[in-house]
């Protein structure tokens, strides 16, 4: 199973874009790359995925090395509601038996 | 269209006791899972299962034990509950046939004094 590793916490100015980097050095071929974010004590909902091409939807924009190594994930004008735990984790579109979740970055915006 | 639904929201246990957690989802998902989280940190899983009558081992699997006899329904038992299992539980239930999304249930609270 691929692991990801994100930064503990990041801050950011609201109206400013946020760029949250993770590390999936392990990934293989065919696993993708997801994002959720839990806000306060919710579960967590889903933002993004993408397997090789830069990804982008009403939320955020996905951005995924060349080599797949490592992804991006922005929030081109975040507000204070973006204020949240964002987590990255890898799997298969297909089905993916064990969703491991990491301890994700923990992201401030503020005023 | 309820998504997936967690009983209860709340419960205080003494130490040993036993109850379950009941996990439901009315979207068809084969593939359901419950993690637990600790204060101030990420999802840890504990079980998860592929289907109707299966079940698998997570991460943290000791002192819990899961059945799945219906397709809808995620059960997760606590034998004997320990202190080291208050915690946030969440379930959630993946959705296959496209984008392989997870669809989470706002959470059981649990305190074991």
């Amino acid at each position: 199973d691929a692991k990801t590793t994100q930064p503990p916490s990041m801050d950011c100015a609201e109206g400013r874009a946020a760029n949250l980097p993770c590390n999936h050095s392990t990934i293989s071929g065919n696993e993708y790359v997801y994002w959720y974010r839990q806000i306060h004590s919710q579960g967590p909902q889903y933002i993004i995925h993408g397997l090789k091409n830069n990804e982008t939807n009403e939320m955020a924009s996905l951005i995924i090395t060349e080599d797949r190594k490592s992804s991006t994930l922005i929030l081109p004008h975040a507000t204070l509601r973006d204020t949240a735990v964002y987590y990255c984790i890898v799997g298969f579109s297909g089905g993916y038996n064990k969703l491991i979740f990491g301890a994700g970055t923990r992201l401030a915006v503020h005023p | 269209n309820a998504g997936v639904t967690q009983t209860p929201k709340f419960r205080v246990l003494k130490t040993g006791q036993s109850m379950t957690l009941l996990c439901a989802q009315d979207m068809n998902h084969e593939y359901m899972y419950w993690y637990r989280q600790d204060p101030g940190m990420g999802l840890r899983l504990i079980h998860y299962s592929v289907g109707e009558g299966t079940t698998a081992k997570g991460e943290v699997p000791d002192g819990y034990n899961v059945s799945r006899l219906k397709k809808q329904n995620f059960l997760l038992g606590l034998e004997s509950a320990a202190p080291s299992q208050t915690s946030v539980y969440f379930c959630a239930s993946l959705d296959t046939s496209g984008a392989n999304v997870l669809t989470f249930g706002a959470g059981s609270r649990l305190t074991v004094l």
